[in-house]
């Protein structure tokens, strides 16, 4: 069964230092993948995601994830954090076009420290 | 302005009385979906529809009904809620494959006394 595992709950970080939310999936087919963000007190809003080509795929705020077949992972990074990056990131799978499902690990908070 | 709405965005009620809680999009989306939030678990599916009269189960549809008469409305009801349902709950819409890139509504939280 597909499934998604974010092995890290929470994150500390201090402003301005690189972070790394990590990110395995299974599945037997192919996937597409993706990283949502929450901030505190609101909806979900994609970040980035990847559909197929070029396994690196950014976001328009700096962050980044690579699509790792081998290893299954899907991590995303940021060279240099900001306050505002405070908030919990979901990663995400589907499998391919065949399905209406959307599964959902169980998310990373990310803690900014000045 | 494009955006998926829910209400109520509270909700105290107590076990067995019926709700309702609405989501709506305004992008024509053939897709639409229920998730809810809980610590530690993520988002789990509960229904989704994947356009007018056609829906089916997510991974926790139980105690939970959904109907799809219209295209930008997608009701979730609770027939008799129980104090397990007490959670956060996210209506999403998608305007087709893939369905992962969805547009989440800002989230209903439920308590069931």
């Amino acid at each position: 069964a597909q499934s998604v595992t974010q092995l890290d709950s929470q994150v500390p970080v201090f402003e301005e230092a690189p972070v790394e939310l990590r990110c395995n999936y299974s599945s037997s087919v192919s996937v597409y993948l993706f990283w949502y963000v929450q901030y505190p007190n609101q909806g979900l809003q994609l970040l980035l995601k990847y559909l197929s080509g070029s396994t690196l795929v950014e976001s328009i705020n700096g962050f980044e994830a690579e699509f790792n077949k081998s290893q299954t992972s899907f991590h995303l990074r940021k060279p240099s954090v900001h306050i505002s990056d405070t908030a919990e990131y979901f990663c995400a799978v589907s499998e391919g076009d065949s399905s209406y499902k959307l599964i959902f690990g169980s998310g990373t908070r990310l803690l900014v420290r000045p | 302005e494009a955006q998926v709405t829910q209400n109520p965005r509270y909700l105290i009620t107590v076990t067995g009385k019926k709700l309702t809680v609405t989501c709506s999009q305004n992008m024509n989306h053939e897709y639409m979906s229920w998730y809810r939030q809980d610590p530690g678990l993520g988002l789990r599916q509960i229904y989704y529809s994947m356009n007018v009269e056609v829906t089916d189960k997510g991974d926790v549809p139980e105690g939970y009904k959904v109907s799809r008469k219209e295209k930008r409305n997608f009701p979730l009801i609770l027939e008799s809620p129980s104090p397990n349902q007490t959670s956060l709950y996210f209506c999403a819409s998608s305007l087709g494959y893939p369905i992962g890139t969805q547009y989440f509504g800002p989230g209903t939280r439920l308590l069931v006394l």
